[in-house]
């Protein structure tokens, strides 16, 4: 089964609006991940947080960490159509590689 | 250009064939990572190769097989082709596996990945 699983599976938002998703866990991890992939093409690194981190900034995006509850959420602020995409968590439970959840499907309309 | 570069971007083959993916990671970076993309079974990790040495090994079919060159470029063998093989094959990269100065902490580069159609 997956480690992380994205919710939820499928987000429509308007242009301007705020996108939340969110990536819950089974296992300890040492640092979680995010990734985008628009349609068909490969993952995008987007940002990085570490166990011991409870927030991270990357330009429009906002990471928060909560261990406690093993989940994860990422926030777009004042999303554009470019953002259309897959967004996947990744975690690296195993010690040995990261396992991707099944994605979240963002679509920003105009 | 993330650096990766994967080759061929599309395959069309026969059931019961053989086809090589190829691979080629971001310059500097010593590990290599296979995942197989299908929209049934999401992303699923296959195989890693650190330095030429296999590292770990996934959901890898006996059907599939992978080495990593001293260029530490990457081949993913795929034999015997069934239908359910269509999928994407990504390729991605980093500096090294964990407990390994660099590491993967800063995340993979990926491909832009192999589509592969089994007819």
């Amino acid at each position: 089964s997956q480690q992380g699983e994205e919710d939820p599976q499928a987000l429509s938002i308007q242009e301007g609006e705020n996108a939340t998703m969110n990536c819950s866990y089974k296992t300890s991890i040492n640092n979680l991940q995010w990734y985008r992939q628009n349609s068909g093409r490969g993952l995008v690194h987007l940002i990085l947080i570490r166990s011991n981190e409870r927030e991270k900034h990357s330009g429009r995006l906002r990471v928060t960490l909560d261990t406690s509850k093993k989940s994860s959420s990422l926030l777009i602020t004042a999303s554009r159509a470019a953002d259309t995409a897959s967004y996947f968590c990744a975690t690296d439970a195993n010690g040995q590689n990261f396992v991707f959840g099944p994605g979240t499907r963002l679509s920003v309309l105009p | 250009d993330s650096g990766v570069t994967q080759t061929p971007k599309h395959l069309i083959t026969a059931t019961g064939q053989r086809v090589t993916l190829r691979c080629s990671p971001r310059s500097g970076d010593l590990s290599v990572y296979w995942y197989q993309q299908s929209l049934d079974q999401g992303l699923q990790f296959l195989i890693q190769y650190y330095n030429g040495e296999e590292r770990a090994k996934g959901n890898i079919l006996e059907r599939f097989s992978a080495q990593q060159f001293p260029d530490l470029h990457s081949e993913l063998n795929l034999s015997s082709l069934e239908l359910g093989d269509s999928a994407l094959y990504f390729c991605a990269s980093s500096v090294g596996p964990w407990g390994v100065r660099g590491g993967a902490d800063y995340g993979y580069t990926f491909g832009s990945g192999t589509r592969l159609t089994v007819v």
